[in-house]
């Protein structure tokens, strides 16, 4: 089986651009999430949607937006690019069911390195 | 909101060696414990869990123990192998609903042969 797959995997932008970032998840997996993961620290929560609706919002300015599709994939968009948006991006799904036999565990894909100049 | 701290930052050991990380957590609601190990270019992948409900778990080299008064938990490997040698991270949350992880700032961990 596929795991997540995450797109692009390697982007340059410029301050003041914005940027698309594409996550598919597992099959089966109704739940995604983002996470920026600057240098050497941990990954930070962006977003959480379960069933295309929002069920989680980190400390992010609203330049960071997503959503999610009918198929469960996902897009994260980022407006008005900072230097300090350089980053690894990280999608994660996981199950999702609520107050179900969620384990808790999230698959990551290998990210999004998007750097800013 | 949760705080996790981890502790060491790196640890370089010998091949055969046991290696201790160890996290501290805030919120006392959180109830679930993950660690995640994330080698170059890739992302995080679980490699155990613990829940509030238990104190130690055991997969094979990988142990996991939890003490829910002092809020800390440790993640053990024993007869480490140059494949170990990945970033390690601690996570804690609250399970039911959504899990969402907070988690702490990587353990660089090497093994030398």
């Amino acid at each position: 089986d596929a795991g997540v797959t995450q797109s692009p995997t390697h982007l340059i932008k410029t301050r003041g651009q914005q940027v698309t970032l594409r996550c598919s998840p597992i099959s089966g997996h109704k739940s995604v999430s983002w996470y920026q993961q600057v240098l050497g620290q941990g990954p930070q929560f962006i977003f959480q949607y379960y069933e295309k609706e929002e069920r989680g919002r980190g400390n992010f300015p609203d330049r960071f937006s997503a959503r999610q599709f009918p198929n469960y994939s996902s897009e994260l968009n980022v407006n008005a690019l900072l230097l300090g948006d350089s980053a690894l991006y990280l999608c994660a799904s996981s199950l999702g069911t609520s107050g179900g036999v969620d384990t808790g565990e999230l698959f990551f894909g290998e990210g999004s390195r998007l750097t800013v100049l | 909101g949760e705080n996790v701290e981890q502790h060491p930052s790196t640890l370089s050991v010998q091949e055969g060696d046991s290696a201790v990380i160890k996290c501290t957590y805030s919120d006392s609601a959180s109830n679930y414990f993950p660690w995640y190990k994330q080698e170059l270019g890739k992302g995080p992948q679980l490699i155990i869990d613990i829940r509030s409900n238990v104190g130690e778990k055991k997969d094979q080299r990988i142990a996991v123990t939890l003490n829910k008064t002092a809020k800390h938990f440790s993640l053990h490997i024993t007869e480490t192998q140059p494949e170990d040698s990945a970033v390690y991270f601690c996570a804690a949350s609250i399970r039911g609903g959504s899990y969402i992880p907070t988690f702490g700032r990587g353990t660089s961990l090497i093994v030398h042969p």
